[in-house]
């Protein structure tokens, strides 16, 4: 079992905003890193640390943390944003890095 | 370019072990580490470790401690990852994924490699 919780499956409207969480204990000490992967691809990563985006990230997603939840939020979801999103962190111990069990994004 | 080009599929069968090759290209082999991460068909990601490839020190989830190896070799710009005694389910991709930050390991992986399917049958 994954120490970091994600919901299974999230839906947004064209053009409306979405926060995908991710719950863990660790959060409360680390950040947590996300990625995208769609359908038969590797996973990109879209942001890390605090808040950053690599380049060519577009700005519209963004990343946030509270307590033990991480948040990435997509600002005007668009249809490429349908993807498999994952939290990744550390878990408890510190030692070792611990992913999300995935949350599947549908842009309707 | 940054470039992470794996070995090609590979069926095995139980009991067997699987040595996946990520060659890297484009810059310091050494100056990186080195994460294998896989995924079963149908789930999630799961991380499996990551090696240090300048000194060659490994850290693995402690699900894979004891079958589980990772090495390099810095004259071919080289990660490998091996399991062993391998089960049905440890049917997956297995990518390997460079850090993005110099001589460290955090949980940013900014290069993938193209992932290689390893299927375990009898």
């Amino acid at each position: 079992s994954s120490e970091l919780t994600q919901d299974p499956a999230v839906s947004v409207a064209l053009g409306q905003t979405v926060r995908i969480t991710c719950q863990g204990d660790s959060l409360r000490s680390y950040y947590a890193s996300w990625y995208q992967q769609k359908a038969g691809q590797a996973p990109v990563l879209v942001i890390y640390g605090k808040n950053n985006r690599p380049s060519g990230i577009p700005d519209r997603l963004s990343g946030s943390s509270s307590g033990n939840t991480a948040s990435l939020t997509i600002t005007g979801a668009q249809a490429e944003d349908e993807a498999d999103y994952y939290c990744n962190s550390r878990d408890s111990s510190g030692n070792h890095l611990v992913l999300g069990g995935g949350t599947k994004l549908t842009v309707l | 370019q940054v470039q992470l080009v794996q070995s090609g599929a590979e069926v095995k069968k139980p009991g067997a072990s699987v040595k996946v090759s990520c060659k890297a290209s484009g810059y310091t082999f050494t100056g990186y580490y080195m994460h294998w991460v896989r995924q079963a068909p149908g789930q999630g990601l799961e991380w499996m470790g990551w090696i240090n490839p300048n000194s060659g020190g490994t850290n693995y989830a402690q699900k894979f401690q004891g079958r589980v190896t990772m090495t390099r070799d810095t004259s071919i710009s080289t990660a490998y990852m091996e399991l062993s005694r391998l089960r049905s389910d440890d049917t997956a991709v297995y990518y390997c994924a460079r850090d993005r930050f110099p001589v460290g390991a955090t949980t940013a992986a900014d290069y993938w490699g193209q992932g290689t399917l390893v299927t375990v049958s009898s």
